[in-house]
């Protein structure tokens, strides 16, 4: 059964630092792995797609690896704002099922 | 992307009611799915829709209290049945365009039951 953990659970910067949000997951036969953000109280926006093929996306500045060996993955996010202020997901797509397996997600608040 | 709509956007329930959340998207899909989010917890899938058929729900999930309907290709339906404060959840509902590829999510509907 794929289980998927992020660290932290919670994180504070202030604006201007680059930061790192973590994905874990303990099946390695995914699909494909999907980062979304999720503002208080709303849907999910999805960030960045990754197959299982693919080392990393970029989106603006936002970038995200995959090393599926070893059961992880990275978002890493450059010279954050306040308005970057969400939680973030992770979902990973196992081969041959079609439903996401959501991680616990990371809450990230940036300061002005 | 994919555009979906649901409603209600919210609703404040009594105990023992039942509710019914719509869920609409701007094109066909093959696959429509629902997920609960409690508060300060992630997602959980409850059911797969798949138009024509009947839903597939996940471990946990029952028909008897989250009835599914998917009559076309571009809507669908939750109920919430017979309700208790622990279905206090936001309640989303998700397609996946292409098949297994980037999957896009309504706004949810916020459910409080009292």
């Amino acid at each position: 059964k794929q289980e998927v953990t992020q660290i932290p659970a919670a994180l504070s910067v202030p604006e201007g630092e680059n930061l790192v949000l973590n994905c874990s997951f303990t099946d390695s036969a995914i699909y494909n792995l999907q980062w979304f953000r999720q503002d208080p109280g709303k849907g999910l926006t999805s960030l960045l797609l990754i197959q299982s093929s693919q080392r990393e996306q970029t989106s603006g500045r936002l970038n995200a690896s995959l090393d599926k060996s070893s059961g992880r993955s990275t978002l890493y996010i450059a010279a954050s704002q306040p308005g970057d202020s969400a939680t973030y997901l992770c979902a990973v797509r196992n081969t041959g099922f079609q439903k996401l397996v959501f991680g616990t997600g990371t809450r990230l608040l940036v300061s002005p | 992307s994919a555009v979906i709509s649901q409603k209600p956007s919210r609703d404040i329930c009594q105990r023992g009611t039942s509710l019914t959340i719509q869920c609409q998207v701007d094109s066909q899909v093959t696959m429509m799915f629902w997920y609960r989010q409690q508060p300060g917890q992630s997602l959980t899938l409850i059911a797969t829709a798949n138009q024509g058929s009947e839903a597939t729900y996940e471990s946990g999930f029952v028909i008897d209290k989250f009835p599914i309907s998917r009559p076309n290709l571009t809507f669908s339906t939750l109920t919430v049945s017979n309700m208790s404060p622990e279905d206090s959840s936001i309640y989303l509902c998700s397609v996946d365009r292409a098949g297994r590829e980037t999957q896009y999510f309504g706004p949810g509907t916020r459910l409080l039951v009292l």
